[in-house]
């Protein structure tokens, strides 16, 4: 597989459950961010990994929870969540924290329902 | 305060009528103004970097060009496959607009 790859591709959980979204990048870039689209809302960050170490985190609830056990994996760890944490959940990489000449390369997103 | 804002928040476009997409930006330290083309349930693909005033780059009926103050995004004699939304970004500042949603009608 090339890109970034995230799974699952849709989930539906309850306010009380505990879920994980998974993203995997075959690209050898050095950076991974997590990024949460609501409708009619520009992309918004949540976090960013760079060389597994965590670099920002913008004011995320406690409710999500981010993990990189290397520079390939990120996980975003769920748990009570809210009603409007419902979204596309996106996923991302690039070559290092400046970008590079080709920005980011997204996955294909989690779309998550919260019930 | 950075941001990026487009306009017009929504296009529908008669095949083969060209226009253009605007993103307006106050990005202080600009490391590239991106062009992102997003489909439904998919995420962002790269399109095009800007760095400097005067610039232009091309893509086949995109062509995207960059002032000190905006970037236009233009399609010429668009396709239905060029429907989707059109994100401008600063990715170094993690800045996104809120997107074009294009529709071009056959």
């Amino acid at each position: 597989e090339t890109g970034v790859t995230q799974t699952p591709r849709h989930l539906v959980m309850g306010m009380t459950n505990k879920k994980s979204l998974k993203c995997e990048q075959h690209l050898g870039h050095n950076a991974m961010y997590w990024y949460k689209q609501s409708a009619k809302k520009p992309l918004e960050l949540m976090f960013v990994y760079s060389l597994e170490e965590r670099v920002e985190n913008n004011s995320v609830p406690s409710r999500f929870s981010p993990e990189c056990p290397n520079s390939s994996h990120l996980f975003l760890h769920l748990h009570t969540l809210q009603p409007e944490d419902s979204a596309l959940y996106l996923c991302a990489s690039s070559q290092d924290r400046r970008t590079g000449s080709y920005g980011y390369t997204f996955g294909s997103g989690t779309r998550l329902t919260v019930v | 305060e950075d941001q990026v804002t487009q306009s017009p928040e929504a296009l529908r476009l008669q095949e083969g009528e060209s226009s253009s997409l605007n993103c307006s930006y106050t990005v202080s330290g600009l490391r590239g103004l991106f062009w992102y083309r997003q489909d439904p349930g998919k995420g962002p693909e790269f399109l095009f970097t800007l760095y400097s005033a005067g610039e232009e780059k091309e893509k086949e009926r995109l062509k995207a060009t960059l002032t000190k103050k905006e970037s236009f995004l233009h399609i010429t004699a668009p396709k239905p496959e060029d429907s989707a939304t059109y994100l401008c970004a600063a990715p170094h500042k993690y800045i996104f607009g809120t997107g074009t949603r294009l529709k071009v009608l056959a």
